[in-house]
């Protein structure tokens, strides 16, 4: 089992549309979660952090997290073609001494005009 | 405020050569992490410095290698390159608050291909 799994995609929404984008994690103990936004042959951009259950908003864009379910998502409200990236699901995993980030895979979202 | 820059931009290395790249943190960031992110995968940790010390190690063999100075940049060193080396290596900086939500930020990358 991976530790953080999204689902490939790609996800395809018209322009307009709610994008929903899934994420679990196998590690209970972890505490902090984090969406990345990166565009083709660019680097990851940090779009949103959460750390407690329920919904963190801002924008357009809203996190979700469930830790009895080992769940986190991504909502992203009225679609735009420019928001056609793939969006990465990170994990704080914390060890003694220091902390890093796990990821998924990514899930690729492309929204048409 | 600057954020993480990252050199060179791109890179091209045969098997078995040496390779040093370069990150400059963010303003008022002291600690720097090193990831490897190959086609179609998420980035991978690879290791994390503070304070000018390697404080935690992903799996990646000794080959890899890094630096912190005590103007908080640092530098990956990879020795005896192999193809499957190639790759978008991604800098993060972020500043310790405690506690498990520290954000980091990436620098654009280095592109390294593996002849």
């Amino acid at each position: 089992q991976k530790e953080v799994e999204q689902n490939s995609g790609p996800l395809s929404v018209p322009e307009g549309a709610i994008a929903s984008l899934n994420c679990t994690y196998s590690d209970r103990v972890s505490q902090s979660f984090f969406w990345y936004r990166q565009y083709s042959g660019k680097s990851p951009e940090l779009i949103m952090s959460i750390y407690s259950n329920g919904d963190k908003e801002d924008g357009r864009f809203t996190a979700q997290l469930n830790k009895a379910s080992q769940y986190v998502s991504l909502l992203i409200r009225d679609s735009q073609p420019s928001d056609s990236a793939t969006y990465l699901c990170a994990v704080n995993r914390v060890r003694t001494g220091f902390q890093k980030l796990v990821f998924g895979t990514g899930t690729r979202l492309l929204v048409s005009p | 405020e600057t954020g993480v820059t990252q050199s060179p931009t791109h890179l091209i290395k045969t098997r078995g050569q040496q390779v040093t790249l370069r990150c400059s943190s963010q303003s008022g960031h002291n600690t720097v992490s090193w990831y490897q992110q190959a086609l179609g995968q998420g980035p991978q940790f690879i290791f994390q410095y503070y304070r000018e010390e390697e404080n935690g190690r992903g799996n990646f063999p000794p080959r890899f290698s890094g630096l912190q100075f005590p103007n908080y940049s640092s530098e990956l060193n990879v020795n005896a390159l192999e193809l499957d080396d190639s790759a978008l290596y991604l800098c993060a900086s972020s500043f310790p608050t405690g506690g498990a939500y520290n954000e980091q930020f990436f620098g654009p990358g280095t592109r390294l291909t593996v002849l």
